[in-house]
C-alpha cells in the first residue's frame, strides 16, 4: 500500500531564516506531488504540484519555492520565512495522469510557526 | 474557472441527529467533486469522491452526497451523528493547473461540533 511522509511534524523558525520542508511517498511510482499551505479559516491553497522529476508549476508566486530531486521525494524550502508563512503544510499525491478524476491523497502534515 | 463555496464554516449537532453539509461548486466542465475530513492537527483523509457514475455516492463512515447538476450542488450527509464525526470538512473540484495537469480547489472548510 501507499504511504506518504512529513516532516518535521513541527518547526518553528525566526523570520529571515531558511526553510525545508520534506516529503516522500512509498509503493507508488512517478505519483504527480502537491504542496499545500493552510491557514486558519482559509481553506488549502495550492503552492506548487509536480508531474515528474525536475518538473514544477507554482501556482502562487511568494518567497518559496519547491524540488523534486527524485521520483517520490519533494522538498518545500524558503531562503528566508515570512511572518506570514507561518501555517499547516501539506503534501499530497496522486496517481500520474491528466484525468481529472483522480484523488489525492495527503501526508501528515507539517505546522510551522515563525516567530 | 472552478470555484468551491462551503456554507457555513460552523456547524453544531446534536449526537444521533441528521448531519448536512452544504457545498456548491462553479466548474465550466463535467466536474468531479470530492469530500475530505481532516481531524485536528493531521491530514486530510477522503471521504468519498463523484466521478459521474451515480449522482449518489457512498462513503467510509457512514456519508454520503448527492450530486445535483441543476443545482449544482454536492452536500454531504450523515444519518446520524457520532461524538468522531467532530472534524473539519473541506469540499474540493478537480481542475486542470497551469500544466494541464488535475489540481483540486478547495472550499473553505466547515468544522462539524457535535455535542451529547
Amino acid at each position: 500500500s501507499q504511504t506518504i511522509h512529513q516532516w518535521p511534524a513541527t518547526l518553528v523558525q525566526p523570520v529571515g531564516s531558511p526553510l525545508s520542508l520534506e516529503c516522500t511517498v512509498e509503493g507508488t511510482s512517478n505519483p504527480n506531488l502537491y504542496w499545500y499551505r493552510q491557514a486558519a479559516g482559509r481553506g488549502l491553497q495550492l503552492l506548487f504540484y509536480s508531474v515528474g522529476i525536475g518538473q514544477i508549476s507554482s501556482e502562487v508566486p511568494q518567497n518559496l519555492s519547491a524540488s523534486r530531486p527524485q521520483d517520490r521525494q519533494f522538498i518545500l524550502s524558503s531562503k528566508k520565512l515570512l511572518l506570514s508563512d507561518s501555517g499547516f503544510y501539506l503534501c499530497a499525491w496522486s496517481v500520474w495522469g491528466r484525468a481529472l478524476s483522480y484523488e489525492q491523497y495527503f501526508g501528515p502534515g507539517t505546522r510551522l510557526t515563525v516567530t | 474557472a472552478q470555484s468551491v463555496t462551503q456554507l457555513g464554516s460552523h456547524v453544531s449537532v446534536s449526537e444521533g441527529a441528521l448531519v448536512l453539509l452544504r457545498c456548491n461548486y462553479s466548474s465550466s466542465v463535467p466536474p468531479y467533486l470530492f469530500w475530505y475530513v481532516q481531524y485536528p492537527n493531521q491530514g486530510l483523509q477522503l471521504l468519498l469522491k463523484y466521478t459521474s457514475a451515480a449522482t449518489l455516492v457512498k462513503g467510509i463512515n457512514g456519508f454520503e452526497a448527492e450530486f445535483k447538476k441543476s443545482e449544482t450542488s454536492f452536500h454531504l450527509t450523515k444519518p446520524s451523528a457520532h461524538m468522531s464525526d467532530a472534524a473539519e470538512y473541506f469540499c474540493a473540484v478537480s481542475s486542470s493547473g497551469n500544466s494541464g495537469y488535475s489540481t483540486l480547489t478547495f472550499g473553505k472548510g466547515t468544522m462539524l461540533l457535535v455535542s451529547p
